[in-house]
């Protein structure tokens, strides 16, 4: 195990609603980083958070926001959901904001229907 | 633009071979790789990493090149085991934060 806890594990949303993710990282992380992951295919990086602050953000709209606290867990928010959102969301903590040694989640399985 | 692929979608073995697993990777800049393994509803497991000033670095049971050259990685999996049938994706990483860039994945199937 990782150490690196999310949740909730499976949700069902409706298109249109919003949705909130959760990740506590692992401990003694200081960055967390998000990925969505699509069935068949690899992770994509939606964006990190270090040290509270938002530290570069992959090819994904506004609508997907996210927030980092104090004690280095972090929220993955969702506005709008579309049907395309369905997907693995993933996250990743690290030491420092390179990703190395990141490791991951279990994932929370978002279904939008 | 960048990118980060496998040569192999599947690959099949029987349990004791020993496995390789390529990914090819487009961007010379990139300074930082991993490779990830992925079972069925978990997330992706950090199996060993190696930056760009080694050419070769070894764990338990694996070993991972990197040829800057001709930008190739591999994974190799010693005695490979039916435990070890996943999906295994690389990953880079470069640039002044830590975004990984994953490839398509490689399933490997070990049959007993």
């Amino acid at each position: 195990e990782t150490g690196v806890t999310q949740s909730p594990t499976h949700l069902i949303k409706t298109r249109g609603q919003q949705v909130t993710l959760r990740c506590s990282s692992q401990s003694g992380h200081n960055t967390v980083s998000w990925y969505q992951q699509a069935l068949g295919q690899g992770p994509q990086f939606i964006f990190q958070y270090y040290r509270e602050e938002e530290n570069g953000r992959g090819n994904f709209p506004p609508r997907f926001s996210g927030l980092q606290f104090p004690n280095y867990s972090s929220e993955l928010n969702v506005n709008a959901l579309e049907l395309d959102d369905s997907a693995l969301y993933l996250c990743a903590s690290s030491l420092g904001d390179r990703n190395t040694e990141a490791f991951f989640g279990q994932g929370t399985r978002l279904t939008v229907v | 633009g960048e990118s980060v692929g496998l040569h192999l979608p599947t690959l099949s073995v029987q349990e004791g071979d020993n496995s390789i697993i390529n990914c090819a990777y487009s961007n010379s800049a990139s300074d930082y790789f991993i490779w990830y393994k992925q079972e069925s509803g978990k997330g992706p497991q950090f199996i060993i990493d190696i930056r760009s000033n080694m050419d070769k670095r070894q764990g338990q049971r694996v070993t991972v090149l990197l040829n800057k050259t001709v930008k190739h990685l591999s994974l190799q999996i010693a005695a490979t085991q039916p435990g070890d049938s996943a999906v295994y994706f690389c990953a880079e990483n470069k640039g002044s934060y830590g975004k990984l860039t994953f490839g398509q994945g490689t399933i490997l199937t070990v049959h007993p």
